[in-house]
């Protein structure tokens, strides 16, 4: 059974920094992409990075680049999101997601809430 | 960037009803698209990709349609478990995007 299990949501203030992880069972991890989507209290999806299976390359949303980072250990299989500079507008349910197939994605974690306030 | 709209923004339908949601690409994504449903409290459920492929699990009420820039998902007798809110989301080019979104509710 494919998990997705995501840790490290927390309230921090404006400027500050949080890591988030994710840790994968139930597949080979290492052979597929992983994804970070977000969804802010009461709106909608908005993805927000994706690091290829072997963690070669990353994609990033405009709202986030420069300031967060996607990385992933396949030796331990998870993903992480290094978030740093957040704002309020961060605030949100932090996804992340199995990548599959042309772009799509099959299996999602229970997410974690990051709240930027002071 | 790929902007999805989809339509309308609210379904109000009674179970047992038909239901068409549609989604429409701002450029070709061939059929790059898939469809998701997300109940509140919870994680979005992969319902179609490819634009027409059920996923693994899914009921044959749920059927998908539509290839470059407009999309459908139909649910063809709508039971109590399936008022939800559904989006589309491209996986043509990066960033990824999702469209807004279409809240089923009872009518």
């Amino acid at each position: 059974e494919v998990q997705l299990l995501e840790s490290g949501g927390d309230l921090v203030q404006p400027g500050g920094s949080l890591r988030l992880s994710c840790a994968a069972s139930g597949f080979t991890f290492s052979s597929y992409g992983m994804s970070w989507v977000r969804q802010a209290p009461g709106k909608g999806l908005e993805w927000v990075s994706h690091v290829t299976f072997s963690g070669s390359n990353t994609y990033y949303a405009d709202s986030v680049k420069g300031r967060f980072t996607i990385s992933r250990d396949n030796s331990k299989n998870t993903l992480f999101l290094q978030m740093n500079s957040l704002r309020a507008e961060d605030t949100a349910v932090y996804y992340c997601a199995k990548g599959s197939g042309n772009g799509w994605y099959d299996y999602w974690g229970q997410g974690t809430l990051i709240t930027v306030s002071s | 960037e790929i902007v999805l709209t989809q339509s309308p923004v609210t379904l109000s339908l009674s179970p047992g009803e038909r239901a068409t949601l549609s989604c429409r690409a701002s450029q070709s994504i061939s059929s790059y698209l898939a469809w998701y449903q997300q109940k509140p409290g919870q994680a979005p459920r992969l319902l179609i990709y490819d634009a027409s492929n059920r996923a693994t699990g899914i009921p044959a009420r749920f059927s998908g349609s539509g290839s470059g820039t407009d999309f459908t998902l139909t649910i063809s007798s709508l039971e109590p478990g399936d008022f939800a809110v559904y989006y589309c989301q491209q996986g043509r080019n990066w960033p990824r995007t999702f469209g807004p979104g279409t809240k089923v509710d009872i009518k």
